[in-house]
């Protein structure tokens, strides 16, 4: 079976600062990994995604995450971040070879504050 | 959202009463896909077709069924028998394996 974990359930964090957002993930063979943005109300947008090479995946809006098989990690980080970055974050997982099926974590509500 | 619609925006549900989703792509994606989300779970995948005339039962397909007729299009009935419909539900669609693009979604509540 496949699971995601992302550990908080809200991230504070001042605008112009750097921000993290955390993801660990359990798989069966080499994982596919994403990372999608909700805002209020509406479906889920895809920013970005992991599937082979560099362990450093760079997707919209300047977020960009990093790749850690030791750890089974994929965070979710932005130099500096701005007020309208708030939003409910989701990371995903899917084993190679695994179908289309993905497993989400439960998300995590980003705050960006002046 | 761009490439799938998802309608009505809202919908509301009377005791005993079947209602039915709609979604719909322009994407010429082969995989289709319905979730439902619930505050603080994340999304639980409920059905989902990898091909015409094809579909599969996800982790809660238990009060809730599925047609794939045409490719652009992946109805989901909510039935009588889902005890607790109240729910954002999700529609996404892919090329294969790939990543799954969502539409903006239709929040069902039940009278």
């Amino acid at each position: 079976a496949q699971s995601v974990a992302q550990p908080e359930d809200q991230v504070n964090v001042a605008e112009g600062n750097p921000l993290t957002v955390k993801c660990t993930y359990s798989v069966s063979g080499n994982p596919y990994l994403f990372w999608y943005v909700q805002y209020p109300n509406r479906g889920l947008q895809f920013l970005l995604k992991y599937i082979t090479g560099d362990n450093l995946v760079k997707g919209s809006y300047g977020f960009e995450a990093e790749f850690n098989k030791s750890q089974t990690s994929f965070h979710l980080k932005k130099p500096s971040a701005l007020v309208s970055d708030s939003a409910l974050y989701f990371c995903a997982v899917r084993a190679t070879g695994g179908g289309n099926k993905l497993t989400f974590g439960t998300g995590t509500q980003l705050k960006v504050e002046l | 959202d761009g490439g799938i619609t998802q309608s009505p925006k809202y919908l509301f549900r009377k005791e005993g009463q079947n209602v039915t989703l709609s979604c719909e792509q322009n994407l010429n994606h082969d995989a289709m896909y319905w979730y439902r989300q619930d505050p603080g779970q994340g999304l639980r995948l409920i059905y989902y077709s990898q091909i015409v005339n094809d579909f599969q039962k996800g982790d809660i397909a238990e009060g809730y069924s599925v047609s794939r007729e045409k490719k652009e299009s992946f109805p989901l009935t909510v039935t009588s028998a889902q005890k607790n419909p109240t729910a954002f539900y999700l529609c996404a669609s892919s090329s294969g394996g790939e990543t799954q693009y969502f539409g903006p979604g239709t929040r069902l509540l039940v009278l």
